[in-house]
């Protein structure tokens, strides 16, 4: 299992501001996924952050606007540049352990970000 | 298309009721199967897997049939605490640990 540490878990940022999410995990792992959950919809990966090397980034979402940083194999940032209202979300980061396709997901508890 | 397809709901039940939450998924390559739960305001958490043969964990069964493309859980003896939001996930054997979430269904159980 993994238990994640996520903050801020809640905040309120006005438009252009830009704001910084930590995510600390209790163990090493390899790969730290960072996942945006919309108002009443599914969860959809951002980006996958890899220690000593460059996030990959999914369809729709891009560096400039959701940069990250993994700087050891227990700690992530997320930060989301230059909010806009449609940016008003929960922002959840989580870690896989066990095999890679049948392992299982663990999330921190999230940070709802509301864009004023 | 979404590539994981739920009914949103809500499902109203009473306690002691049973229930059936249906799920498809569209990529055939599709490897794992999950249904995680996320209760309101919290993170998702595991449920159970769902493996070809279809399991059970207690009150829970999970099926699963791969020629239709189609996934399903089962909650029996339906609990106030049964009351959440059911994920159904999918982890294609492409992308490596790329997941899938479906937007889930939202089930009530009510004394």
């Amino acid at each position: 299992s993994a238990v994640i540490s996520q903050k801020p878990s809640r905040d309120i940022c006005q438009r252009g501001t830009s704001l910084t999410i930590q995510c600390q995990v209790d163990s090493q792992v390899t790969m730290m996924f960072w996942y945006r959950q919309q108002p009443g919809q599914s969860l959809t990966l951002i980006a996958t952050a890899n220690q000593g090397s460059e996030a990959t980034y999914e369809s729709g979402f891009v560096i400039d606007k959701f940069p990250i940083s993994r700087p050891n194999l227990t700690f992530s940032t997320l930060t989301v540049s230059n909010m806009s209202p449609e940016d008003s979300s929960i922002y959840l980061c989580s870690v896989q352990t066990g095999q890679i396709y049948t392992g299982e997901l663990f999330f921190g508890e999230g940070s709802r970000l509301t864009v004023l | 298309r979404k590539e994981v397809e739920q009914d949103p709901g809500p499902f109203n039940v009473p306690e002691g009721a049973t229930v059936a939450f249906n799920c498809t998924y569209s990529n055939s390559a599709s490897q794992s199967f999950f249904w995680y739960r996320q209760d309101c305001r919290k993170e998702p958490k595991l449920l159970m897997s769902v493996y070809s043969s279809g399991n059970e964990d207690g009150r829970f069964t999970a099926q699963l049939n791969r020629a239709s493309q189609y996934i399903s859980l089962l909650i029996r003896d339906s609990k106030l605490s049964d009351s959440a939001t059911y994920l159904c996930v999918v982890r294609p054997n492409t992308g490596g640990f790329k997941t899938i979430f479906g937007a889930g269904t939202r089930l009530f159980v009510k004394a």
